[in-house]
Order: C-alpha cells, then sequence, then structure tokens
C-alpha cells in the first residue's frame, strides 16, 4: 500500500467541526482512500471512503484534493465519543484481499 | 445485518500453553476473513487472511497458526504461547476484493501471556 502522513494527535472541542489532514503524496490512480477509528479498547470501526470525489455519510465527510495527494476527513460536530484513532489507509486493487495497512493514525482528544 | 463475534474477551495464559481464538461471523456468506494483532501502543499488524474454506495466506511467520474449517469461522491457535504473543487479536470480515470494500472489525480478545 502507498504511504500516508497523518499528525501524531490533534485536540478539538465539543460539538465544534475537526478537520483531520491526511498526505498521500505516492498515490496512485486507482488507490482508494479509506478511513477508519479506533475507540479506546474496541476494533477499529470503518468511516468513509473515496476515490475522486468528496463523500458523505451518516459519520463524515472526506475531501479529497484535486491532485489527490491528500485528503481531510471532517467531523462536524464532534461529540466526546468521537475521541479516538484516526488511520488514513490507501488501498490498492492490484493487490487482493483487502489488505489492510495501519500506520500510527492520529490520537483525537475532545474537550468537553 | 452482519455481525462478527470473537471469544474469548480477556484471556490470561501461561507461556507454553496452547491457545485458540474463535471468530464466527453471521449474515454473510464467502467472506474474507482476518486476523490482526494489535501489541501494547502500536499499530495493527495483519496476520492471517482467508478467502474461502481451508484456505490461509499467511502475512508474518510466527508460533501461530489460523484455520477455517467452515464459511463463516475462523480459528487461530498456537501450540505453545511465548511471552511476545500478548496483545490484543482482532478477527475482521470483508465482503470482497475489491479496493472500495470495507472490513469489519470484532470486538478483539485481550491476551495476556505470563
Amino acid at each position: 500500500d502507498a504511504k500516508t502522513t497523518q499528525p501524531n494527535s490533534m485536540e478539538s472541542n465539543e460539538e465544534e467541526p475537526v478537520h483531520l489532514p491526511c498526505n498521500h503524496s505516492t498515490i496512485s490512480g486507482t488507490d482508494y482512500i479509506h478511513w477508519y477509528r479506533q475507540l479506546p479498547s474496541q476494533g477499529p470501526e470503518y468511516v468513509i471512503h473515496g476515490l475522486t470525489s468528496n463523500v458523505n455519510n451518516r459519520m463524515a465527510s472526506l475531501a479529497i484534493a484535486e491532485d489527490r495527494k491528500s485528503s481531510t476527513l471532517i467531523l462536524h460536530r464532534a461529540t466526546l465519543r468521537d475521541a479516538a484513532v484516526y488511520y488514513c489507509i490507501l488501498r490498492t486493487p492490484s493487490q487482493g484481499a483487502q489488505k489492510l495497512v495501519f500506520g500510527q493514525g492520529t490520537r483525537l482528544t475532545i474537550n468537553p | 445485518s452482519q455481525t462478527i463475534h470473537q471469544w474469548p474477551a480477556t484471556l490470561v495464559q501461561p507461556v507454553g500453553s496452547p491457545l485458540s481464538l474463535e471468530c464466527t461471523v453471521e449474515g454473510t456468506s464467502n467472506p474474507n476473513l482476518y486476523w490482526y494483532r494489535q501489541a501494547a501502543g502500536r499499530g495493527l499488524q495483519l496476520l492471517f487472511y482467508s478467502v474461502g474454506i481451508g484456505q490461509i495466506s499467511s502475512e508474518v511467520p510466527q508460533n501461530l497458526s489460523a484455520s477455517r474449517p467452515q464459511d463463516r469461522q475462523f480459528i487461530l491457535s498456537s501450540k505453545k504461547l511465548l511471552l511476545s504473543d500478548s496483545g490484543f487479536y482482532l478477527c475482521a470480515w470483508g465482503p470482497g476484493l475489491a479496493a472500495y470494500n470495507e472490513q469489519f472489525f470484532g470486538p478483539g480478545t485481550r491476551l495476556t501471556v505470563l
């Protein structure tokens, strides 16, 4: 999988928007951008994915740069439950079997 | 809807003892199945994956093994545990081979080897 770079940690306040950045300058044209999060003492949870266009779902929005070298996960109104480690992962079609390669992620702290 | 179960939730085992962790998936057929491990303070590492009954691929050489005796059952085993086998073991399933497919993780088993 192509490499991603994320800040080690970020902090935000409850009920405010959160923008989590991810750089993936070596992304190929067919790589999908996936985001997962892991709450304390739980397994990872799928959040969202995209290829070229911005994506929205009930959990978050994904904004993808026009050159696809970076993306931003947007939590529109953070709650305390959103405190977790967020992983940005690139998925390569040629790999097969959906292997996910987790980096260190961004630890998000939400202040009440 | 699909659900994934893992048991036990926690396990404390002595060095040299055997291990068997079980994972089952409900509500889907022919899933891809995965075992990951997360050591304390570290990221997730893929250990094994399976695309069908009896088909196991190993990602990391170690004293662990995996088996898939039924379509929706995935078992992680060891004949003799090492201290370094301690960690958080996660089973996951995925619906297909495409790069846009998600993976869905179980609640995990926290293993402590003493």
